[in-house]
Protein backbone atom coordinates (compact mmCIF):
# COMPACT_ATOMS: atom_id res chain seq x y z
CA UNK A 1 0.00 0.00 0.00
CA UNK A 2 1.29 3.32 -0.97
CA UNK A 3 1.69 5.86 1.95
CA UNK A 4 0.91 9.64 2.23
CA UNK A 5 2.79 11.41 -0.31
CA UNK A 6 4.06 15.14 0.33
CA UNK A 7 5.72 18.18 -1.86
CA UNK A 8 8.09 19.81 -1.81
CA UNK A 9 10.21 18.16 1.13
CA UNK A 10 11.82 21.21 1.57
CA UNK A 11 11.29 24.87 0.71
CA UNK A 12 13.13 28.11 1.45
CA UNK A 13 11.76 31.80 0.85
CA UNK A 14 11.59 35.04 1.91
CA UNK A 15 9.09 36.35 5.06
CA UNK A 16 6.18 37.93 3.20
CA UNK A 17 6.08 35.54 -0.08
CA UNK A 18 3.67 32.79 -0.60
CA UNK A 19 4.15 29.05 -0.67
CA UNK A 20 1.82 26.15 -1.58
CA UNK A 21 2.33 22.43 -0.11
CA UNK A 22 0.63 19.31 -1.44
CA UNK A 23 -0.45 16.27 -0.29
CA UNK A 24 -1.56 12.89 -1.43
CA UNK A 25 -2.86 10.68 1.14
CA UNK A 26 -3.62 7.26 1.20
CA UNK A 27 -6.46 5.86 -1.38
CA UNK A 28 -9.73 5.72 0.32
CA UNK A 29 -9.02 7.27 3.45
CA UNK A 30 -11.77 9.68 4.38
CA UNK A 31 -9.81 11.60 7.41
CA UNK A 32 -6.90 14.06 6.35
CA UNK A 33 -5.22 16.01 8.86
CA UNK A 34 -2.24 19.06 8.59
CA UNK A 35 0.12 19.46 11.27
CA UNK A 36 2.73 21.70 11.92
CA UNK A 37 5.86 20.91 14.18
CA UNK A 38 8.17 23.51 15.25
CA UNK A 39 11.45 22.19 16.25
CA UNK A 40 11.55 20.67 19.83
CA UNK A 41 7.73 20.69 19.83
CA UNK A 42 4.59 18.02 18.59
CA UNK A 43 2.85 18.14 16.00
CA UNK A 44 -0.07 20.66 16.18
CA UNK A 45 -3.19 20.02 14.07
CA UNK A 46 -3.97 23.34 11.84
CA UNK A 47 -7.17 21.95 10.00
CA UNK A 48 -8.74 18.29 9.64
CA UNK A 49 -11.30 17.38 6.50
CA UNK A 50 -13.30 14.40 6.69
CA UNK A 51 -13.76 13.49 2.84
CA UNK A 52 -14.08 17.05 1.56
CA UNK A 53 -15.53 19.04 4.49
CA UNK A 54 -13.74 20.50 7.18
CA UNK A 55 -13.87 19.15 10.65
CA UNK A 56 -11.50 21.33 12.52
CA UNK A 57 -9.97 24.32 11.70
CA UNK A 58 -9.65 25.93 15.23
CA UNK A 59 -5.72 26.61 15.52
CA UNK A 60 -5.38 27.44 11.63
CA UNK A 61 -4.19 31.02 11.51
CA UNK A 62 -6.85 32.04 8.61
CA UNK A 63 -5.93 35.45 8.12
CA UNK A 64 -2.80 33.74 6.34
CA UNK A 65 -3.26 29.65 6.30
CA UNK A 66 -5.60 28.42 3.58
CA UNK A 67 -6.40 24.62 3.26
CA UNK A 68 -8.31 22.85 0.57
CA UNK A 69 -9.20 19.01 -0.02
CA UNK A 70 -11.03 18.96 -3.56
CA UNK A 71 -12.97 16.12 -4.36
CA UNK A 72 -12.02 14.25 -1.09
CA UNK A 73 -8.62 12.85 -2.03
CA UNK A 74 -5.64 15.39 -2.56
CA UNK A 75 -4.96 18.77 -0.41
CA UNK A 76 -3.31 21.92 -0.74
CA UNK A 77 -2.06 24.23 2.37
CA UNK A 78 -1.33 27.77 1.76
CA UNK A 79 0.53 30.12 3.52
CA UNK A 80 0.30 33.87 2.06
CA UNK A 81 2.29 35.60 3.07
CA UNK A 82 4.94 34.00 5.11
CA UNK A 83 6.35 35.01 8.50
CA UNK A 84 9.44 33.90 10.22
CA UNK A 85 7.71 31.91 12.99
CA UNK A 86 6.18 29.68 9.93
CA UNK A 87 9.58 28.33 9.95
CA UNK A 88 8.71 24.08 10.78
CA UNK A 89 7.22 20.88 9.42
CA UNK A 90 4.14 20.89 7.96
CA UNK A 91 3.08 16.90 8.20
CA UNK A 92 0.36 15.54 6.54
CA UNK A 93 -1.83 12.50 8.03
CA UNK A 94 -4.25 10.67 6.78
CA UNK A 95 -7.24 7.82 8.46
CA UNK A 96 -9.19 5.24 7.11
CA UNK A 97 -12.09 6.22 9.02
CA UNK A 98 -13.23 10.03 11.03
CA UNK A 99 -10.45 10.25 12.92
CA UNK A 100 -10.41 9.94 17.09
CA UNK A 101 -10.75 6.26 17.60
CA UNK A 102 -8.48 4.10 19.34
CA UNK A 103 -8.93 1.61 16.41
CA UNK A 104 -7.89 4.29 13.48
CA UNK A 105 -4.25 5.26 12.67
CA UNK A 106 -2.95 7.94 11.17
CA UNK A 107 -0.44 7.31 9.19
CA UNK A 108 1.96 10.49 8.29
CA UNK A 109 4.12 11.96 4.96
CA UNK A 110 7.44 12.43 5.57
CA UNK A 111 6.47 16.55 5.87
CA UNK A 112 7.58 19.31 3.92
CA UNK A 113 10.15 21.04 5.79
CA UNK A 114 9.95 25.19 5.51
CA UNK A 115 12.70 27.44 6.37
CA UNK A 116 11.18 31.78 6.06
CA UNK A 117 13.99 33.91 5.99
CA UNK B 1 -2.63 23.75 31.80
CA UNK B 2 -1.52 21.67 28.64
CA UNK B 3 -3.97 19.54 27.50
CA UNK B 4 -0.86 16.94 27.03
CA UNK B 5 2.05 17.32 28.97
CA UNK B 6 5.47 14.73 28.70
CA UNK B 7 8.99 15.19 30.42
CA UNK B 8 10.95 15.99 26.96
CA UNK B 9 14.06 14.47 28.51
CA UNK B 10 16.66 14.02 27.13
CA UNK B 11 16.46 10.47 28.74
CA UNK B 12 19.71 8.92 28.52
CA UNK B 13 20.15 4.90 29.49
CA UNK B 14 22.36 2.22 28.80
CA UNK B 15 21.83 -0.86 26.74
CA UNK B 16 19.64 -3.31 28.21
CA UNK B 17 18.08 -0.94 30.80
CA UNK B 18 13.84 -0.34 31.81
CA UNK B 19 12.93 3.31 30.78
CA UNK B 20 9.37 4.53 31.57
CA UNK B 21 7.87 7.74 30.43
CA UNK B 22 4.48 9.11 31.32
CA UNK B 23 2.37 11.55 29.74
CA UNK B 24 -0.13 13.44 31.71
CA UNK B 25 -3.52 14.76 30.64
CA UNK B 26 -5.83 17.47 31.65
CA UNK B 27 -9.23 16.09 30.16
CA UNK B 28 -10.46 13.50 32.87
CA UNK B 29 -13.02 12.72 29.69
CA UNK B 30 -10.34 11.52 27.46
CA UNK B 31 -11.37 8.15 25.49
CA UNK B 32 -8.45 6.97 23.25
CA UNK B 33 -4.70 7.22 24.01
CA UNK B 34 -1.40 6.43 21.78
CA UNK B 35 2.38 6.46 21.98
CA UNK B 36 3.90 7.61 18.76
CA UNK B 37 7.61 7.31 17.89
CA UNK B 38 9.59 10.02 15.88
CA UNK B 39 12.75 9.42 14.46
CA UNK B 40 14.93 11.94 14.06
CA UNK B 41 14.04 14.27 10.70
CA UNK B 42 11.47 11.69 10.01
CA UNK B 43 7.60 11.11 10.32
CA UNK B 44 5.44 10.37 13.61
CA UNK B 45 4.51 6.47 13.47
CA UNK B 46 2.34 4.69 15.89
CA UNK B 47 3.63 2.51 18.20
CA UNK B 48 1.05 1.71 19.98
CA UNK B 49 -2.87 2.30 21.31
CA UNK B 50 -3.27 2.58 25.15
CA UNK B 51 -5.88 0.55 26.64
CA UNK B 52 -7.45 1.08 29.95
CA UNK B 53 -6.73 -2.70 31.01
CA UNK B 54 -3.07 -1.83 30.16
CA UNK B 55 -1.30 -3.53 26.88
CA UNK B 56 2.01 -5.17 26.17
CA UNK B 57 3.90 -5.55 22.40
CA UNK B 58 7.01 -7.07 22.78
CA UNK B 59 9.20 -5.15 24.99
CA UNK B 60 7.21 -2.47 25.33
CA UNK B 61 4.08 -1.98 27.72
CA UNK B 62 1.45 0.66 27.93
CA UNK B 63 -0.82 1.78 31.32
CA UNK B 64 -3.50 4.04 31.66
CA UNK B 65 -4.34 5.77 35.01
CA UNK B 66 -7.65 7.23 34.98
CA UNK B 67 -7.68 8.14 38.43
CA UNK B 68 -4.60 10.29 38.22
CA UNK B 69 -5.02 10.74 34.41
CA UNK B 70 -1.86 9.79 33.00
CA UNK B 71 -0.61 7.22 30.27
CA UNK B 72 2.72 5.70 30.45
CA UNK B 73 5.26 3.05 28.30
CA UNK B 74 7.57 1.08 29.30
CA UNK B 75 10.35 -0.17 27.40
CA UNK B 76 12.37 -3.25 28.74
CA UNK B 77 15.73 -4.68 27.62
CA UNK B 78 16.64 -1.11 25.59
CA UNK B 79 17.98 -1.16 22.38
CA UNK B 80 20.07 1.19 20.61
CA UNK B 81 17.61 1.15 17.83
CA UNK B 82 15.04 2.55 20.41
CA UNK B 83 16.48 5.72 20.49
CA UNK B 84 13.86 8.05 19.61
CA UNK B 85 11.48 10.81 20.36
CA UNK B 86 8.21 9.03 21.87
CA UNK B 87 5.37 11.01 21.38
CA UNK B 88 1.82 11.07 24.05
CA UNK B 89 -1.12 11.57 21.91
CA UNK B 90 -4.89 11.75 23.41
CA UNK B 91 -7.96 12.45 21.80
CA UNK B 92 -9.94 15.02 23.59
CA UNK B 93 -13.84 13.75 23.91
CA UNK B 94 -16.70 15.16 21.92
CA UNK B 95 -14.16 15.60 19.38
CA UNK B 96 -12.20 13.43 16.08
CA UNK B 97 -9.26 15.33 16.51
CA UNK B 98 -5.70 14.22 18.43
CA UNK B 99 -3.57 16.19 20.58
CA UNK B 100 -0.16 15.81 20.82
CA UNK B 101 2.32 16.14 23.35
CA UNK B 102 5.94 17.62 23.41
CA UNK B 103 7.34 14.08 23.00
CA UNK B 104 9.85 12.51 25.43
CA UNK B 105 13.43 12.45 23.53
CA UNK B 106 15.07 8.83 24.46
CA UNK B 107 18.71 8.19 24.01
CA UNK B 108 19.99 4.41 24.17
CA UNK B 109 23.68 4.28 24.92
CA UNK B 110 26.43 1.36 24.12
Amino acid sequence: EAGVAQSPRYKIIEKRQSVAFWCNPISGHATLYWYQQILGQGPKLLIQFQNNGVVDDSQLPKDRFSAERLKGVDSTLKIQPAKLEDSAVYLCASSRLAGGSRTDTQYFGPGTRLTVL
Amino acid sequence: RKEVEQDPGPFNVPEGATVAFNCTYSNSASQSFFWYRQDCRKEPKLLMSVYSSGNEDGRFTAQLNRASQYISLLIRDSKLSDSATYLCVVNPPGTYKYIFGTGTRLKVLA
